[in-house]
C-alpha cells in the first residue's frame, strides 16, 4: 500500500522567501506524482504533474521535482506571496491517486 | 464549461438517516472518483467508476454506495449515516483513469450528529 507523507504539516515565512514543500513515498512504481493547492473551504486545485519519466516540472514561480528512485518530490515556490497562503498537497497516482496529508503554508506580509 | 460540480454544500444528518450526494462533470471525462478528506489524514478514495457501466471501491468503501447514473453522473450514497462518516466529500473526474490529472469539484460538508 501506498504511504505518502508531507513535512513538516505547517509552515510560516516572510512575504518574499522562497517555499521549499516535501513530499516522500514508499512504492516507487507509480505513473506520475501531482501538487495540488487547496483553500480553506474550497476544492482542489491542480498546480503540477510530473510524469514518472520526468525530473522537474515548471510553471510560473513553481518548480517541482520528482526522485523516484528516492521516492520523492519537492515543490518550490519561488519570492512567496500572501496570495501562496494554502494547504499544499501532494499525490502519487499509480493508478489511483494516494495523497498525503498536506503542508499548510501561510506567508506573512 | 462548470467542471466539475457537486450538490450539496453542506448537509446535517442524524445517525441512521440517508441521503445522495451528486456529482456531474461537462467535460467529458470517463473516469470518475469520490473521496473523503478528514482532518490530518489526506484525502480517501471511497469508490471510482473507470468508465460508464463499472464501479469500483477504493480504500475506505465501507457504509457507502455509488451509481454511475450516465457519462456525466456519479452519485455517493449513505444509506444509513454514522457519525464516522462526518467529513468533507470530495468528487473528482479525468479523462481516462491512470496517467492523467484529476479534476475536483469544491466538496460537500457532511455533519452526522
Amino acid at each position: 500500500k501506498q504511504e505518502v507523507t508531507q513535512i513538516p504539516a505547517a509552515l510560516s515565512v516572510p512575504e518574499g522567501e522562497n517555499l521549499v514543500l516535501n513530499c516522500s513515498f514508499t512504492d516507487s512504481a507509480i505513473y506520475n506524482l501531482q501538487w495540488f493547492r487547496q483553500d480553506p473551504g474550497k476544492g482542489l486545485t491542480s498546480l503540477l504533474l510530473i510524469q514518472s519519466s520526468q525530473r522537474e516540472q515548471t510553471s510560473g514561480r513553481l518548480n517541482a521535482s520528482l526522485d523516484k528512485s528516492s521516492g520523492r518530490s519537492t515543490l518550490y515556490i519561488a519570492a512567496s506571496q500572501p496570495g501562496d497562503s494554502a494547504t499544499y498537497l501532494c499525490a502519487v497516482n499509480d493508478y489511483k491517486l494516494s495523497f498525503g496529508a498536506g503542508t499548510t503554508v501561510t506567508v506573512r506580509a | 464549461n462548470a467542471g466539475v460540480t457537486q450538490t450539496p454544500k453542506f448537509q446535517v444528518l442524524k445517525t441512521g438517516q440517508s441521503m445522495t450526494l451528486q456529482c456531474a462533470q461537462d467535460m467529458n471525462h470517463n473516469s470518475m472518483y469520490w473521496y473523503r478528506q478528514d482532518p490530518g489524514m489526506g484525502l480517501r478514495l471511497i469508490y471510482y467508476s473507470a468508465s460508464e457501466g463499472t464501479t469500483d471501491k477504493g480504500e475506505v468503501p465501507n457504509g457507502y454506495n455509488v451509481s454511475r447514473l450516465n457519462k456525466r453522473e456519479f452519485s455517493l450514497r449513505l444509506e444509513s449515516a454514522a457519525p464516522s462518516q462526518t467529513s468533507v466529500y470530495f468528487c473528482a473526474s479525468s479523462t481516462n483513469g491512470g496517467r492523467e490529472t484529476q479534476y475536483f469539484g469544491p466538496g460537500t460538508r457532511l455533519l452526522v450528529l
